[in-house]
């Protein structure tokens, strides 16, 4: 099956500072979603991006499929910005394929 | 309008048993997706459903079972559970398999 790579691991931010996480996967896909887990385990929809990118407010999510990644900007990081990331990938059989997840810190 | 509900939303279980667990998709929305997440990874997929049929299905064992009901609402059941079923259970729900998926708040399930 498809492998979805997420890095880093980890994140540890200061307020205010910018970030991007990277999402690498290994062959075509029809679709790419962001989702942050907030600490109850909801996954939040950010982004639906399967190619170019979209902004909404301080985020913003670069998709380059003919490459096979995808990129998620953080902007002037909130405390409330804390959480895991996840990149999931949509292939021919329409299942999401998640990676492992970046892990954000932001300390006030 | 209401986003996907998911029922109950914690669970304690003896192994051996049985357990559903229980997901109403958005308003209009025909495809169901169940997904397992263990602590400290990605969600992986189980099952797949669209206009009550079964798309796909994950690597799971055959004590994991589904169904989608004409209102499009589903069912995730799981026989003889085992301590490593312990776990948050995720549905998803989007207006067809290939549209952007939303999820549900999930069920956790606790094993013991």
């Amino acid at each position: 099956g498809i492998q979805v790579e997420q890095s880093p691991p980890d994140l540890i931010l200061q307020e205010g500072a910018n970030s991007t996480l990277r999402c690498n996967f290994s062959d075509s896909v029809n679709n790419l979603q962001w989702f942050h887990q907030n600490p109850w385990g909801q996954l939040i929809n950010l982004f639906y991006i399967p190619s170019g990118t979209k902004q909404n407010g301080r985020l913003s999510a670069t998709t380059v499929a003919t490459e096979r990644y995808s990129l998620l900007y953080i902007s002037s990081s909130q405390t409330t910005d804390s959480g895991v990331y996840f990149c999931a990938v949509v292939t021919n059989d329409y299942k999401l394929s998640f990676g492992a997840g970046t892990t954000v810190t932001v300390r006030a | 309008d209401a986003g996907v509900t998911q029922s109950p939303t914690h669970l304690i279980k003896t192994r051996g048993q049985h357990v559903t667990l229980r997901c109403s998709p958005i308003s209009g929305h025909k495809s169901v997706s169940w997904y397992q997440q263990v602590l400290g990874q990605g969600p992986q997929f189980i099952f797949q459903y669209y206009e009550k049929e079964e798309r796909g299905r994950g690597n799971f064992p055959d004590r994991f079972s589904a169904r989608q009901f004409p209102n499009y609402s589903s069912e995730l059941n799981v026989n003889a559970l085992l301590l490593g079923d312990s776990a948050l259970y995720l549905c998803a729900s989007a207006v067809s398999p290939e549209d952007e998926a939303f999820f549900g708040q999930g069920t956790r399930l606790t094993v013991v």
